[in-house]
């Protein structure tokens, strides 16, 4: 079975501070996503990649950056965190071909004061 | 670009009952369809995946159609139960490595 797993379930940050959310799977999968989900909104793409090193913007990339430097890793990286940061993040892994089926992990609820 | 649109936002039925979740999308040039389960503050769970040349794909008591055409799919949940209750959410992928999610159908099912 895929496994995706994220490096906290809840966090609570300040305003201003630097975030990191890791996300780590072990399906050797080359493709890897974050996205975020808020009430009213859904699902939405902030950032993807599709190997080490690369990288491609989705909906919503504003204040958000990301860092692959190895296949079963990808983190999200919040520069200086804003309360309208506060959501649910989730990740997932897919692996390139097609079926494209992702596979998420369990979310991390944000929450920035 | 593409839009996914769930509806009923919400649906609640008795135990036992056999029930259908739509799913409608505007652009029928899709990759394939998949079918998510999410508990509250949970992630998504995979259900179903249906490739665009396929039109359904069952597991279990569920059962998934693909009508690119009419930009419809259906989630068909046979003999519902009390561990069923989630929020279904479909997603369609245009581009293929992308998912544009539904907002997702909020189901109840009553002892």
């Amino acid at each position: 079975d895929v496994k995706v797993t994220q490096s906290s379930r809840y966090l609570v940050k300040r305003t201003g501070e630097k975030v990191f959310l890791e996300c780590v799977q072990d399906m050797d999968h080359e493709n890897m996503f974050w996205y975020r989900q808020d009430p009213g909104l859904g699902l939405r793409l902030i950032y993807f990649s599709y190997d080490v090193k690369m990288k491609e913007k989705g909906d919503i990339p504003e204040g958000y950056s990301v860092s692959r430097e190895k296949k079963e890793r990808f983190s999200l990286i919040l520069e200086s965190a804003s309360t309208n940061q506060t959501s649910m993040y989730l990740c997932a892994s897919s692996f390139p071909g097609q079926l494209y089926e992702q596979y998420f992990g369990p979310g991390t609820r944000l929450t920035v004061t | 670009k593409q839009e996914v649109t769930q509806i009923p936002a919400a649906l609640s039925v008795p135990e036992g009952e056999n029930l259908v979740l739509n799913c409608s999308f505007t652009d029928s040039a899709i990759y394939n369809l998949q079918w998510f389960r999410q508990d509250p503050g949970k992630g998504l769970t995979s259900l179903l995946l249906i490739q665009s040349s396929q039109r359904e794909q069952t597991s279990g008591r569920l059962n998934a159609s693909l009508d690119k055409s009419s930009g419809r799919s259906t989630l068909y949940i046979a003999a519902s139960q009390p561990g069923d209750s989630a929020t279904y959410l479909c997603a369609s992928s245009v581009e293929a490595q992308k998912l544009v999610f539904g907002q997702g159908t909020r189901l109840t099912i009553n002892p």
